[in-house]
């Protein structure tokens, strides 16, 4: 499968833990978007990469941080969590920037829950 | 700022209903806006984007720059048309991130 890859598909930890979710984009895109979807939110962005740069960040809580990597795959990571953390996060990819096409290509999401 | 607002959280119809989601935003430039849709089980994908004028699986949306408003209509539901349905519109102006609005949940009953 050549598309968005994401893992873990699914994470239980306590408040106050530090987690990892990783982010593979499809082959060739460039962009990647992380997106979180707490309950009856919608897509909430998070922060985008381009090609290894920060490209745009959105409402991103400083106890979060990201980075693509050379290869290009992103990871996520959340730390000092809290129950409000809980939530499904979203990957996406683009080839470029996604105002070339507006399409974005999505992953199946990381369930997290803080317990 | 950009917003994007999917004022019905379930919209629930009968098969052959004329169906329509709404999504209405807010931008104050030239907005570009898309339909994303996911079926059970399955990853959230780009159904159509208002600026290919096209038809999918029976869905159209228009946009309404008046009225700023890009509600997705099909005349006649189908069963397989039961998903999510998320709004979104694009920003410019160098960033180019989309805004996804909260999400329609559509239900087509047999």
């Amino acid at each position: 499968d050549s598309g968005v890859t994401q893992t873990p598909k699914h994470l239980i930890t306590a408040t106050g833990q530090r987690v990892t979710l990783r982010c593979s984009p499809r082959s060739g895109d460039l962009s990647v978007y992380w997106y979180q979807q707490s309950l009856d939110q919608g897509l909430q962005f998070l922060i985008q990469y381009y090609n290894g740069e920060e490209r745009a960040k959105g409402n991103i809580l400083e106890r979060f941080s990201a980075q693509q990597f050379p290869d290009l795959h992103s990871e996520l990571n959340l730390s000092s969590l809290e129950l409000g953390d809980s939530a499904l996060y979203f990957c996406a990819s683009s080839p470029g920037l996604a105002g070339s096409t507006g399409e974005l290509f999505f992953g199946e999401g990381s369930r997290l829950t803080v317990l | 700022a950009q917003r994007v607002t999917q004022p019905e959280k379930l919209l629930s119809v009968f098969k052959g209903a004329p169906v329509e989601l709404k999504c209405n935003y807010s931008y104050s430039g030239s907005p570009e806006l898309f339909w994303y849709v996911q079926y059970s089980r399955q990853r959230l994908q780009l159904l159509l984007r208002h600026i290919s004028r096209e038809s999918i699986k029976g869905f159209t949306a228009d946009l309404n720059k008046g009225e700023t408003s890009f509600h997705l209509k099909k005349p006649f539901a189908q069963e397989e048309d039961s998903a999510m349905y998320y709004c979104a519109l694009l920003s410019s102006g160098g960033s180019y991130i989309p805004t996804f609005g909260r999400g329609t949940s559509l239900i087509v009953h047999p």
